[in-house]
């Protein structure tokens, strides 16, 4: 089954303590994404790779790191979570194609709801 | 400014019922993509429907169908025959610019569509 696969689901974590969330993809997909969702705010974008070791800051990069070495992989680090990355969280992902081609809808993994105290 | 606009924050619809979602966006470059994605209580993402900047049909997908028109740049998705189950936040969101770099996906505020039996 074609997915984009996140973990944890939920966490809880302390200010300061440098935590991973990971985001697998089994599409062959070349671009990655990460978001956060806030209330009122919608979706904005954080990080994104267009292929393995490309990556490039979003709208909201401040406080957050990502790496991709391979192409399924693409973990969003916080090296010294703040609460205000209280977050709800999506990996997404999709194909590299013009717009108006088929296949350039982006699959997003189920969430991953940060609480930072 | 905004490049997504979404101005029905709720909307209520009976059961068998159409109702259409509105979506307005803001763009000057001539080649963009736009898309609908239903997020309900769980959290998750789910993506419904696709439509090209140059497409010339309106884009439709089961009983989700996006009326492009281009000239007023909106993008009203319409969902026939409601479910309960389509109960859910609804997205609307664009992709601009050239399709190899970026690749950011702007998301409106969103709509809470509740289906009533």
């Amino acid at each position: 089954e074609a997915q984009v696969t996140q973990n944890p689901r939920y966490l809880i974590t302390v200010t300061g303590k440098k935590l991973t969330v990971t985001c697998s993809q089994n599409m062959n997909h070349e671009y990655m994404s990460w978001y956060r969702q806030d209330p009122g705010l919608g979706l904005r974008q954080i990080y994104y790779s267009m292929n393995v070791e490309v990556t490039d800051k979003g709208d909201v990069p401040e406080g957050y790191k990502v790496s991709r070495k391979e192409k399924r992989n693409f973990p969003l680090i916080l090296e010294s979570p703040s609460p205000n990355q209280t977050s709800l969280y999506f990996c997404a992902s999709s194909m590299v194609r013009p717009d108006g081609a088929s296949g350039a809808e982006a699959f997003f993994g189920q969430g991953t709801r940060l609480t930072v105290v | 400014a905004q490049k997504i606009t979404q101005t029905q924050p709720g909307m209520f619809v009976q059961e068998k019922e159409a109702v259409t979602l509105d979506c307005t966006y803001d763009t000057s470059d001539p080649s963009y993509g736009l898309f609908w994605y239903k997020q309900p209580s769980s959290g998750e993402m789910i993506f419904l429907i696709y439509q090209g900047s140059y497409d010339q049909q309106n884009a439709t997908e089961g009983r989700y169908s996006l009326n492009f028109q281009k000239a007023r740049k909106s993008a009203n998705l319409v969902i026939s025959a409601s479910q309960l189950g389509d109960s859910a936040m609804y997205f609307c969101a664009m992709r601009e610019g050239r399709w190899d770099s970026g690749y950011a996906l702007n998301f409106g505020k969103g709509t809470s569509l509740l289906v009533t039996p």
